[in-house]
């Protein structure tokens, strides 16, 4: 069965350090890898999606930034955290198309102090 | 392009009935459901595809209109565990792969 994994669960960061949290899918292959991001009370935005290894859609321009070194590890970084950076953060997954089920990760929270 | 749901919030008592409305100003392909509890990650509910058709899960179900590009979550009988945020997203007509786009969700709150 496929299951998704992100890390860390919780950080707390002051402004201006960088930031990695990763995201790792298994029992699947070629799958299509979501970044989301949710403000306290707010709804999911979009920040980067991903159909295959090094190529990355930017649906939000900001300070953080994404990769895919491997099929199934999606990793969110960002040089300089701001405290607008603050959310909750998860990562998805789906088969391609448009029809199929997201999986969301169990999210990591993110406080910028 | 982001949908619009509403209400943004509603409070029911447990076996009252709720509507939750999606539209979108795009021609959709699909319109999925999801249940977030505080804290945690989305929960798929169910994917309705164009052609206008009805889905049903025990005692929520959905509908999705493709002419006017509307979705409609209905949660009947509520119990205490419906509670939580309920977001639509959408993917539109135009391409294969296209992320899924969320609504800023709908609060439920279900009490005794």
């Amino acid at each position: 069965s496929q299951t998704i994994h992100q890390w860390p669960a919780t950080l707390v960061q002051p402004v201006g350090s960088p930031l990695s949290l990763e995201c790792t899918v298994e029992g699947t292959s070629n799958p299509n890898l979501y970044w989301y991001r949710q403000a306290a009370g707010r709804g999911l935005q979009l920040l980067f999606y991903s159909v295959g290894i090094g190529q990355i859609s930017s649906e939000v321009p900001q300070n953080l930034s994404a990769s895919r070194p491997q099929d199934r590890q999606f990793i969110l970084s960002s040089k300089k955290l701001l405290l607008s950076d603050s959310g909750f953060y998860l990562c998805a997954w789906k088969q391609g198309g448009n029809t199929g089920e997201l999986f969301f990760g169990e999210g990591s929270r993110l406080t910028v102090l | 392009q982001q949908p619009v749901q509403s209400p943004q919030a509603v409070i029911l008592r447990e076996g009252e009935d709720a509507v939750i409305n999606c539209s979108s100003s795009k021609a959709l392909y699909s319109v999925h459901w999801y249940r977030q509890k505080h804290g945690e990650a989305p929960v798929f509910l169910m994917i309705l595809l164009k052609g206008g058709e009805q889905k049903g899960h025990e005692k929520i179900s959905a509908s999705f209109n493709e002419k006017k590009q509307q979705s409609s979550l209905y949660l009947t009988a509520s119990q205490l565990s419906y509670s939580g945020t309920y977001f639509c997203g959408t993917v539109s007509i135009s391409s294969g792969n296209t992320p899924l786009v969320f609504g800023k969700g709908t609060r439920l709150s279900v009490i005794a």
